[in-house]
């Protein structure tokens, strides 16, 4: 069964503190992966797609990276304004929805 | 360069009435998925349509849930005799192809009281 965790479910981090966070997944045949942010109250906004082990992407202070089982989204010297949950999603099935980790939900102090 | 829109953004439902979501994709986008998350939960699929077609509603309740997306117009989620357990928010996305990254609404949060 497809299917896709992240972890930690929630981060704190001092502005600045820089971190990871971890999604592994489980789909048979990868098409994608992909990184989403959600703000409160909002619906997911697009941040990445990694297509391949090895790739990486970066916008600003985030960087996403992926490996075979697994992918990372690197938050460099974090600002309050990177405060939200960060959703990790493959496509599942043979017709591309998207399968969801519970996402991390990442709160920065200033 | 109008993104997705969903509307009405708050909906308020006594139990047993209908509740009718709307979703206009992003310009140009024929793939449309409906979503629901569940305060404390992950987005969970319901529904992939095409235009006048659906492909995928295996996420989808069988009863009293239908989904539609016309020629022309906006993608519908129709709920019949809504239930306090239908409270969600509901979120549409589009996509320019099967497989390429979806754009989300800022969703409907419906309420059954």
């Amino acid at each position: 069964e497809d299917q896709v965790t992240q972890s930690p479910e929630a981060l704190r981090l001092q502005e600045g503190e820089s971190s990871s966070l971890n999604c592994s997944y489980t789909v048979s045949g990868l098409r994608g992966l992909f990184w989403y942010r959600q703000d409160p109250g909002k619906g997911p906004e697009f941040l990445f797609t990694l297509y391949s082990a090895g790739e990486e992407k970066e916008k600003e202070r985030l960087k996403a990276t992926l490996t075979k089982k697994e992918s990372f989204l690197h938050i460099t010297a974090p600002k309050p304004e990177d405060s939200a949950t960060y959703l990790c999603a493959v496509p599942g099935g043979s017709q591309g929805n998207l399968i969801f980790g519970k996402g991390t939900k990442l709160s920065v102090k200033p | 360069n109008a993104g997705v829109m969903q509307n009405p953004r708050h909906l308020v439902r006594r139990r047993g009435q209908e509740a009718r979501l709307r979703c206009s994709p992003v310009k140009g986008h024929s793939h449309v998925y409906w979503y629901r998350q569940l305060p404390e939960e992950g987005l969970k699929f319901m529904v992939y349509l095409q235009k006048e077609n659906i492909i995928d509603e295996s996420g989808m309740p069988k009863e009293r849930f239908s989904a539609e997306f016309p020629k022309e117009g906006p993608s519908i989620l129709r709920i019949q005799q809504v239930v306090r357990g239908d409270s969600a928010a509901y979120f549409c996305a589009s996509s320019s192809g099967i497989w390429a990254e979806a754009f989300f609404g800022q969703g409907t949060r419906l309420t059954v009281v």
